[in-house]
This record gives structure tokens, C-alpha cells and sequence, in this order.
């Protein structure tokens, strides 16, 4: 099915691991973007990317890096997890409107 | 960072009622977006907006992109239980990259 997928969906860390949240979509959309979902903060863009090799800062980078590769593909690295980056983390992809499509989230636990 | 004024932040409605929220903004958009999310899923797209005093519907739900371009309002005609979930408005600017400021929401609970 055509979509934004995530992975995974569920996900424990201790404090000072790291990881990668994948995020792949099969749509050929040149805008994809990562948000992170905090109860009473809404949505907050923490990296976005409006085509292959090209990524930009959102509301709150600090602690996460990106890189866009190829259109498909838009991957979220937590360098050092911190209790603090305990969230839903949800990515989504826009061709050229603003209509974005989001994937199903993943859920992020530090310890 | 910025932030739409979504509201009510709450509902709390008997089935078959009609819904009505609203967004605003100190600063103007070009574009006005309503999504709704489910507990345990991604925001999906309701309704997209694209121009000054556009009215757009899309089954029982109508929005509105305000003649100011301020503000954007969303209205659900005969709630049925289905509708529960959150809903958020969003804004975006020709040139801003397609990132988009958003409301914080605004949880309808529907009483069948």
C-alpha cells in the first residue's frame, strides 16, 4: 500500500544510546519532514528536507540528525538519547502542496 | 516557535450535533490545512484550503478559509461517534519550504 512507513513502532532506550527512526515512502514526494508529538505541544518540525541531498533545521534539531539520500528514504538519528527525547516521533511527505501524508509514528521511551 | 490559537481545546458533544472550531493567527497564510488524528496513528488530511475565502467541503465536514487570512474555521455537521479524535489546523507560506505552523488541537469526544 502506498503510504509513509515507519519504523519501528515501538522503541526503549537508554539514556546515552543512539538510533535511527527509518522512514521510507513510496510516493515520490520531493517533501518529507520529521515531528515529534509531546502531550500540550502539538506537533514540532525537528528536521525537513524539500529534495534528495538537500535537509534543513525545524523548531527543535538539537540531538537528532538527518539526511535524505534518495527521494524514498529520510532517516532520523538520535545521536545520545536523553529522557527529555522521549515522544512520538512522526514523519511525513508532501509532493507539492502542503497536503502532507503521515506515517503511523513511533513511540520513544529513554531511560 | 509560533504557534496557531486553536479552539475550543475540548468538546464534549452528543451524537448528532453539529461541531464547530476555529484557528487564528497574528500572521496571514496562504494556505490552511484541517487534519484529524485517531489515538495511536498519524494526523490524516481533512480538508486543504489555498485561497482567501474559499469554502470547502468534503462529506459532513465544511471549512473555511478566512477572508483576512488569519484565521480558518472547520465545522462538523451530525457528529456520529466516529468523529471522536483530535483535530489540527495548520498554516503555510508560498516560499517557507512547505513547513507549516499548527494548532494544538482540538480533542472532540462524541457521546453516542
Amino acid at each position: 500500500n502506498a503510504g509513509v512507513t515507519q519504523t519501528p513502532k515501538f522503541q526503549v532506550l537508554k539514556t546515552g544510546q543512539s538510533m535511527t527512526l527509518q522512514c521510507a515512502q513510496d510516493m515520490n514526494h520531493e517533501y518529507m519532514s520529521w515531528y515529534r508529538q509531546d502531550p500540550g505541544m502539538g506537533l514540532r518540525l525537528i528536521h525537513y528536507s524539500v529534495g534528495a541531498g538537500i535537509t534543513d533545521q525545524g523548531e527543535v534539531p538539537n540531538g537528532y540528525n538527518v539526511s535524505r539520500s534518495t527521494t524514498e528514504d529520510f532517516p532520523l538519528r538520535l545521536l545520545s538519547a536523553a529522557p527529555s527525547q522521549t515522544s512520538v516521533y512522526f514523519c511525513a511527505s508532501s509532493f507539492q502542496n502542503y497536503g502532507y501524508t503521515f506515517g503511523s509514528g513511533t513511540r520513544l521511551t529513554v531511560v | 516557535g509560533q504557534q496557531l490559537n486553536q479552539s475550543p481545546q475540548s468538546m464534549f458533544i452528543q451524537e448528532g450535533e453539529d461541531v464547530s472550531m476555529n484557528c487564528t493567527s497574528s500572521s496571514i497564510f496562504n494556505t490552511w490545512l484541517w487534519y484529524k488524528q485517531d489515538p495511536g496513528e498519524g494526523p490524516v488530511l481533512l480538508i486543504a484550503l489555498y485561497k482567501a475565502g474559499e469554502l470547502t467541503s468534503n462529506g459532513r465536514l465544511t471549512a473555511q478559509f478566512g477572508i483576512t487570512r488569519k484565521d480558518s474555521f472547520l465545522n462538523i455537521s451530525a457528529s456520529i461517534p466516529s468523529d471522536v479524535g483530535i483535530y489540527f489546523c495548520a498554516g503555510g507560506n508560498a516560499g517557507n519550504n512547505r513547513k507549516l505552523i499548527w494548532g494544538l488541537g482540538t480533542s472532540l469526544a462524541v457521546n453516542p
